[in-house]
């Protein structure tokens, strides 16, 4: 079962456009979800983050917006850059019973931001 | 600084066969995460380790195992491998698990093939 939904699975924006990737969660449990961008033959690197308790989050060009209530959360890229062309990930993270916090990650959506 | 370091970077591997991927974490981590990244997916929860004591397990077979020795490197082991086996492991450090204020720092992973 899928509990943290990623779209679009592919993004193509113009250099200097907004980009914008939404996802969706289930389980109201979650209260860590951070945003991880990842390049060709690299590891997921920790981008922006936020808590539930926060509606918006703002890093430089990268803004998370955060709905609560409907369960959604995004990633904003202002003025996009080729630079930026690379897939992204949302996740959720869970406090398990394990005594840890636990990551669920979306399927991720390639970014290509054309010159 | 020494980022999370993995070995080896890449493995070829025939069906039946045993498995052992290494990670060392960043200096001062005491916890270490492996995930199965399989290509065009978002990576996949399958162990976590603090203090070298086992806090998580994802929904895999038996046939993954993993440990944290006393200086918080970790090693993943994977036995009888199938087809399916074929992602890149990634491995990832916190200083106590993924949260907002331990957020996770991933290696560069294991491309491990299967034939």
């Amino acid at each position: 079962q899928q509990q943290v939904k990623q779209s679009p699975q592919s993004l193509i924006v113009q250099k200097g456009g907004i980009s914008i990737i939404n996802c969706a969660y289930e389980n109201t449990a979650f209260d860590y979800f951070p945003w991880y961008q990842q390049f060709p033959g690299k590891g997921p690197a920790l981008l922006i983050a936020i808590r539930p308790d926060v509606s918006e989050k703002k890093e430089g060009r990268f803004t998370i917006s955060f709905n609560k209530s409907a369960k959604q959360f995004s990633l904003h890229i202002m003025d996009s850059q080729p630079g930026d062309s690379a897939t992204y990930f949302c996740a959720a993270s869970i406090f398990s019973a394990g005594g840890s916090y636990i990551p669920t990650f979306g399927r991720g959506t390639s970014l290509i931001v054309h010159p | 600084d020494a980022g999370v370091t993995q070995s080896p970077t890449h493995l070829i591997k025939t069906r039946g066969q045993h498995v052992t991927l290494r990670c060392s974490p960043i200096s001062g981590h005491k916890s270490v995460s492996w995930y199965q990244q399989v290509l065009g997916q978002g990576p996949q929860f399958i162990f976590q380790y603090y203090e070298k004591e086992e806090r998580g397990r994802g929904n895999f077979p038996d046939r993954f195992s993993a440990r944290q020795f006393p200086n918080y490197s970790s090693e993943l082991n994977v036995n009888a491998l199938l087809l399916g086996d074929s992602a890149l492991y990634l491995c990832a450090s916190s200083l106590e698990g993924d949260s907002y204020n331990s957020p996770l720092h991933f290696g560069n992973g294991t491309r491990l093939t299967v034939t």
